[in-house]
């Protein structure tokens, strides 16, 4: 059965500051998925990845296959980034051999100006 | 970029009543459509995999006849809740997978009370 662990549940920081969510994984997962969840409920993807490090924008998410870790990084933190942040797993890169996601209990984050 | 909408937004029914949600992806085509749920305070969980033509398959604990899925084209499944009860009460979220892509992309989710 495939585990995603989060940490931390919470965190509140200031405007600026550069935040990182942590996520371990258990084997049998093979593609690392971060997700965003508005007050809303709405679920936006940020990233997957397999392997290395991938950018878009102030967004920076890195993952550690030998160590099953993967982090979620904010640079320059705004308060509009405040949401859940969701670390989620699938048991194949996806496409033909599509895989539901095995989520993480989120991070709750909360950036003050 | 993909789009996945959902209808509807939110629904209120009674005890014993059935209610269909959708999920459409709006300028793709997806073999591949998932259904998760939500619980208050609770991570999401996968409910099921719905395959366009084939039937869907459901993860353990996740009752096929209680929760039924049709995924009749390639732009659109159904879950249909049957008899629902206040313990359905959820929010219910689904994704599509454009094909000959690996990014699953999320609707805006069905908030469901049962009275």
């Amino acid at each position: 059965k495939n585990e995603v662990e989060q940490s931390p549940q919470n965190l509140t920081a200031q405007e600026g500051e550069f935040i990182t969510i942590n996520c371990s994984y258990s084997v049998g997962i093979s593609a690392l998925h971060w997700l965003q969840q508005h007050p809303g409920g709405g679920i936006v993807s940020l990233f997957m990845l397999s392997s290395g490090k991938k950018k878009h924008g102030r967004l920076i998410a890195t993952i550690n296959i030998q160590e099953k870790h993967s982090s979620l990084h904010i640079t320059a933190s705004h308060p509009r980034d405040s949401a859940v942040y969701i670390c989620a797993g699938s048991s194949s890169w996806g496409g033909g051999g599509a895989d539901g996601l095995t989520f993480g209990k989120g991070t709750h984050l909360i950036i003050q100006p | 970029g993909a789009v996945v909408s959902q209808h509807p937004s939110r629904v209120i029914c009674k005890s014993g009543t059935s209610v269909k949600i959708e999920c459409r992806s709006l300028d793709f085509q997806a073999t591949t459509m998932f259904w998760y749920r939500q619980f208050p305070k609770q991570s999401l969980m996968l409910m099921a995999t719905s395959n366009e033509g084939s039937k869907a398959t459901y993860e353990q604990g996740v009752e096929k006849d209680k929760f039924l899925i049709n995924h009749a084209s390639l732009t659109l499944s159904t879950l249909t809740v049957t008899s629902a009860h206040p313990e359905d009460s959820s929010f219910y979220i689904c994704s599509a997978i454009p094909d000959g892509t690996d990014t699953q992309y999320f609707g805006p989710g069905t908030r469901l009370t049962v009275l």
